[in-house]
């Protein structure tokens, strides 16, 4: 239990559907970040969170869109994905940007069809 | 461009030692970190380097060479449950992490 917290674990969606990802974080952090983790590639850093403000956006196409109420809720909107979108998706946080250590949560597997 | 190696996949016998080695090429240099991964869970911080050394803990030691680009993680009286992918990751110079594609170690009995 690292102290973020990420729902659904599992989720499958059609290429026309929209959904939304949801990470909370209980460790008074003021970053967060969303990663996207496909098999045997590096962890790719999708978007990025500090004091609310988002901070970096890694070229992600329009069909994610992130969003951060407040520095402890992140989440990811989804639309008309695609099924090479299908990965892990890894929330993060830290306390701030520059600070070394990331806190994972345990990510949500998606499959699009 | 920024790249991080790293072996894919390493293999080694429960109470032996094993060194993971990662070399790096990234657009300056703010510190060097493990993860390790066990499948289908979260990612979780082993260690952090930031100048030349040996950086011991418990079991796992980690040492950097910044001249040479490199790192490596070694694991001692290796345990069944130290089976998982192990993350080697460098912050840039603008304090952004890139990561490498993992190792996943494989213990045997």
């Amino acid at each position: 239990e690292t102290g973020v917290t990420q729902t659904p674990r599992h989720l499958v969606m059609g290429m026309t559907n929209k959904k939304s990802l949801k990470c909370e974080q209980h460790l008074g952090h003021n970053a967060m970040y969303w990663y996207k983790q496909s098999a045997k590639k590096p962890l790719e850093l999708m978007f990025v969170y500090n004091f609310k403000e988002q901070t970096e956006n890694n070229s992600v196409p329009s069909r994610f869109s992130p969003e951060c109420p407040n520095s402890s809720h992140l989440f990811l909107h989804l639309h008309t994905l695609q099924p090479e979108d299908s990965a892990l998706y890894l929330c993060a946080s830290s306390q701030d940007f520059e600070v070394y250590e990331q806190y994972f949560g345990p990510g949500t597997r998606l499959t699009v069809t | 461009g920024q790249n991080i190696d790293q072996p894919t996949e390493m293999t080694a016998t429960e109470g032996a030692i094993v060194q993971i080695n990662c070399t790096y090429q990234t657009s300056g240099f703010n510190g060097l970190f493990w993860y390790q991964q066990h499948a289908g869970e979260a990612p979780t911080f082993l260690s952090y380097n930031v100048l030349d050394g040996l950086e011991e803990k418990g079991r796992f030691s980690s040492f950097l060479s910044r001249s040479k680009g490199y790192s490596y993680l070694l694991l001692k009286e290796l345990q069944m449950k130290d089976s998982a992918s192990y993350l080697c990751a460098v912050r840039d110079s603008n304090y952004q992490l890139i990561w490498g594609a993992g190792t996943k170690l494989i213990i045997k009995p």
